[in-house]
C-alpha cells in the first residue's frame, strides 16, 4: 500500500490567499484525522472524520479553517484567508476503524509557509 | 486542562547503551498511552500502546512502562543504535475527550 498521500508537500503563499491541502487515506480505512504541528504547540488534532462524517472539529482554530471529506478516498483542509500564524506542518492520518486504539498512520505532511 | 511534559532537551547517548525517555502528565490518567517515532521531514510512526491497567509492554528492543501513581510513562530503547536517532512523541488518550493529545517530543541522538 502507498500509505497516506498528501499534496502538496510544500506550499508557500501570501497572507490573504486561499490554501487547500489534500489527503488520500489508506484504502479501507474509515477514520481520517487532520493535525497541525508547530514548534510552539507541538502536534494538535484539528478535526477527524469517521465514514466521511466529521466527528470532532473542536480543534479547528477558527472559521477560516474548513475541512471536507466528500468520499472515502479524499479529504481537503482549506484555509481562507491564510495568515502568517497558520505557518506549520499539516499532517493527515488514517486508521482502520473508530476504535481509539486503532493505529493511526500518518502521511508525510504539508509544510505551509504564509508570508 | 491536561498537560503532557517530555524532556525538551535532546538526549545524547552512546551506541549500545539504553536510552530512557520520560513522559509526565497532570491531572487524571489516560485510558491508554502511545509512543511514536518521528524522523525529520516525516510524519510520526506508531511504536507501542500501553493501557492504564498495564504496567509494562515490550516489543523487540523497546519497552514502555506506565505508572499511574507517578503519572509517568518511561520509554526504553535497549542496545541503542545510531538508526534509533529521531524524535519520540508520547500521546495520551482520554475517554472523556475522545482524542489523542501529543507531547512536544524528545529528540534522541545515538552516537557511534
Amino acid at each position: 500500500d502507498a500509505g497516506v498521500i498528501q499534496s502538496p508537500r510544500h506550499e508557500v503563499t501570501e497572507m490573504g490567499q486561499e490554501v487547500t491541502l489534500r489527503c488520500k487515506p489508506i484504502s479501507g480505512h474509515n477514520s481520517l484525522f487532520w493535525y497541525r504541528q508547530t514548534m510552539m504547540r507541538g502536534l494538535e488534532l484539528l478535526i477527524y472524520f469517521n465514514n466521511n462524517v466529521p466527528i470532532d472539529d473542536s480543534g479547528m482554530p477558527e472559521d477560516r479553517f474548513s475541512a471536507k471529506m466528500p468520499n472515502a478516498s479524499f479529504s481537503t483542509l482549506k484555509i481562507q484567508p491564510s495568515e502568517p500564524r497558520d505557518s506549520a506542518v499539516y499532517f493527515c492520518a488514517s486508521s482502520l476503524g473508530r476504535d481509539p486504539t486503532d493505529t493511526q498512520y500518518f502521511g508525510p505532511g504539508t509544510r505551509l509557509t504564509v508570508l | 486542562s491536561q498537560k503532557i511534559e517530555q524532556n525538551s532537551e535532546a538526549l545524547n547517548i552512546q551506541e549500545g547503551k539504553t536510552a530512557t525517555l520520560t513522559c509526565n502528565y497532570t491531572n487524571y490518567s489516560p485510558a491508554y498511552l502511545q509512543w511514536y517515532r518521528q524522523d525529520p521531514g516525516r510524519g510520526p510512526v506508531f511504536l507501542l500502546l500501553i493501557r492504564e491497567n498495564e504496567k509494562e509492554k515490550r516489543k523487540e528492543r523497546l519497552k514502555v512502562t506506565f505508572d499511574t501513581t507517578l503519572k509517568q510513562s518511561l520509554f526504553h530503547i535497549t542496545a541503542s543504535q545510531p538508526a534509533d536517532s529521531a524524535t519520540y512523541l508520547c500521546a495520551l488518550y482520554y475517554n472523556q475527550g475522545g482524542k489523542l493529545i501529543f507531547g512536544q517530543g524528545t529528540e534522541l541522538s545515538v552516537k557511534p
